[in-house]
């Protein structure tokens, strides 16, 4: 966790409501990513990013998008939360071949 | 062909017993393979990696074992101690772009 924090750590919201996340690192690490945890699912990536402005869809980015103005920020938003939204958040970004990651947003959808 | 399987879902071991996850992976392109350990309220943190070049890696307590005809690799927890009872995940990537194709994961916890 040394090094990425994100906020909020918890948050309740309506259906319909848009929802930013935040992840921030102060490794100057050029590769961030964006996943969602659910049981039985293991971690699934949302978005990631490789670099100031340049991001890319990974497996479940339907319903979510991204944006990165820094290189120590990366923001998610859903743009319409949905019950299946429902889900812990996980930032990560990476130096060479390992993933380092923040200590999760818990997201619940009402 | 992006899956990676792993088993099994949950695990209860002595302490002082051999704890055993799974995992298995189809695309041949996969060559780097790490093990995540995560304790609950806390993200995974990186355990411990192979590449299919070598059959195992010990680190500690810890050993990946690596079947590259087979297409699966293990993580062995050796004496296991209750201060290891938590979620384990596997992963696989190509190092062209180290994206991580995530396993299920396996909650393991150790009995005092």
């Amino acid at each position: 966790d040394a090094g990425i924090t994100q906020s909020p750590r918890h948050k309740v919201t309506e259906t319909g409501t848009p929802v930013t996340l935040r992840c921030h690192q102060t490794e100057n690490h050029r590769y961030m990513y964006w996943y969602r945890q659910d049981p039985g699912h293991g971690l699934r990536l949302i978005h990631y990013s490789y670099g100031v402005k340049d991001t890319d869809k990974g497996e479940v980015s339907d319903g979510y998008s991204v944006s990165r103005s820094k290189t120590e920020d990366f923001l998610l938003t859903l743009e319409s939360a949905t019950s299946s939204q429902t889900s812990v958040y996980f930032c990560a970004s990476r130096r060479s071949e390992t993933q380092y990651f923040g200590p999760g947003t818990r997201l619940l959808v009402l | 062909q992006q899956q990676v399987k792993q088993s099994p879902q949950s695990l209860i071991v002595q302490k002082g017993g051999i704890s055993i996850i799974n995992c298995a992976y189809e695309n041949t392109a996969f060559d780097y393979f790490p093990w995540y350990q995560q304790f609950p309220g806390k993200g995974p943190a990186l355990l411990i990696a192979i590449r299919p070049d070598v059959s195992e890696k010990k680190e500690g307590r810890f050993t990946i074992s690596f079947n590259k005809s087979a297409k699966q690799f293990s993580l062995h927890i050796m004496d296991s101690q209750p201060g290891d009872s938590a979620t384990y995940f596997c992963a696989a990537s190509r190092d062209s772009n180290y994206q991580l194709i995530w396993g299920a994961g396996t909650k393991l916890i150790i009995k005092p």
